[in-house]
This record gives structure tokens, sequence and C-alpha cells, in this order.
């Protein structure tokens, strides 16, 4: 159980364009999901959590009017990448904690987004 | 939030015991220690999780000491699939949001 997948799992697109990733918890309900991003040779960095049916809670530096979060039901988050340039270049992972008395959270197997 | 430390990088020999130590010195009495190992280019896997007392579970066993200012992660029998970057966390609970603060991890390498 508690299984996390994304959508898709590489995607390369042109400079300007906008790119959605999905993040779906296959076996659970998710009340929090949470989005990740990570550089080569890098740890992860937490960019923002999501609740369902609320706004987003961005981390400091996180641009969210470039990073569009929707959490529209228990078992799926999306993050869009608008206008997204080289430097958004990165491999974006997905979390989903199941919460109530389990709160480890389980993460997806990431989305590698190049941008040329 | 609580931060750890841990080494950069470790090696092992393949069957042996490998010994993954983490320094949570800030941690509060109501954060727990989270375990979680990346293998290249996936996401992470949760291995283990504990508040006071020690934890065991088919994957490993996790040790933390009485003032629950560092702990450490036993893989008791490392074979070459163990080899990944192994991050430890203290859940932070602002908010109630129980994020994750990833540290730089330790590189695990298993040697044949």
């Amino acid at each position: 159980g508690a299984v996390v997948s994304q959508h898709p799992s590489r995607v390369i697109c042109k400079s300007g364009t906008s790119v959605k990733i999905e993040c779906r918890s296959l076996d659970f309900q998710a009340t929090t999901m949470f989005w990740y991003r990570q550089f080569p040779k890098k740890s992860l960095m937490l960019m923002a959590t999501s609740n369902e049916g609320s706004k987003a809670t961005y981390e400091q530096g996180v641009e969210k009017d470039k990073f569009l979060i929707n959490h529209a039901s228990l078992t799926l988050s999306t993050l869009t990448v608008t206008s997204a340039h080289p430097e958004d270049s990165s491999f974006y992972i997905c979390s989903a904690r199941r919460g109530g008395s389990y709160n480890e959270q389980f993460f997806g197997p990431g989305t590698r987004l190049t941008v040329l | 939030d609580a931060k750890t430390t841990q080494p950069p990088s470790m090696d092992c020999a393949e069957g042996r015991a490998a010994n993954l130590p983490c320094n949570h010195s800030t941690i509060s009495g109501n954060e727990y220690v989270y375990w979680y190992r990346q293998i290249h280019s996936q996401g992470p896997q949760y291995i283990i999780h504990g508040l006071k007392n020690n934890e065991t579970n088919e994957m490993a066993s996790l040790i933390i000491t009485e003032d629950r200012k560092s702990s450490t992660l036993i893989l008791p029998h490392a074979t070459l699939r163990d080899t990944a970057v192994y991050y430890c966390i203290v859940r932070a609970t602002t908010s109630g949001t129980y994020k994750y603060i990833f540290g730089t991890g330790t590189r695990l390498k298993v040697l044949a």
C-alpha cells in the first residue's frame, strides 16, 4: 500500500510553454501533498504544501505565480510550471501524507523536466 | 525547525552492518525522527521512524539516544542494492503541516 504516482515521468518542452505535472495517491486519501524540486547531486528542496480544497502554502523564495499548485481531490495534486525557462529544468518530486495517525510521507517517483 | 547533521558519505562492505549516524541536537519533545533513502533518479523511499524508543522493521533498525539528540540507522546486512543517499529528517510541525526539511544526507556506497 501507500503508492504515489507521478505523470509524466519525463518531459521536454520549449522555453515559454507551460507544463503540468500530476501527483496521485493510488491507494489512500492524502490530506496533504507536498512538492519538492531537486537539482543534480543536491538534496530535495520543499517548494510548497497543499491541502485538499485550500490554497497551497509556498516556501520562502518560491514564486506562487510561477509554480501553480492545485489540490482538487484527496488523491490528486497538480503542479503547473508556467512560462518555463531553462533554469526551471529540474527533478520535481511530490509526496503525500495519509493523515490521522499515519504521518509519514510517501513519495512519487519524480518527474524530470527539461526546458530547451 | 530542528536540523539534522549527517556525514556526507560512507562505505560499507556487502554483508556487513551499515550504521548511519545522525545528529539532531535541537529536536523538541514531540518531533519524530524519520529516515528515507533515495536511489539515483528515484523518489525517496520510507525506511523507518521513531520518537524515543528504538524501532525495528523488515528494512532496518533505528536507535535513538536517551537524550534524543542523535540517532543511528542500522542496515543489518547491507547489499549492493542498499547503495543510496540516506536522509535523516526531523519532522517539523509548523502550523500543523508536518513538512519535512531535508538535509544533505549520507551517500552510502556498499562495496562488493
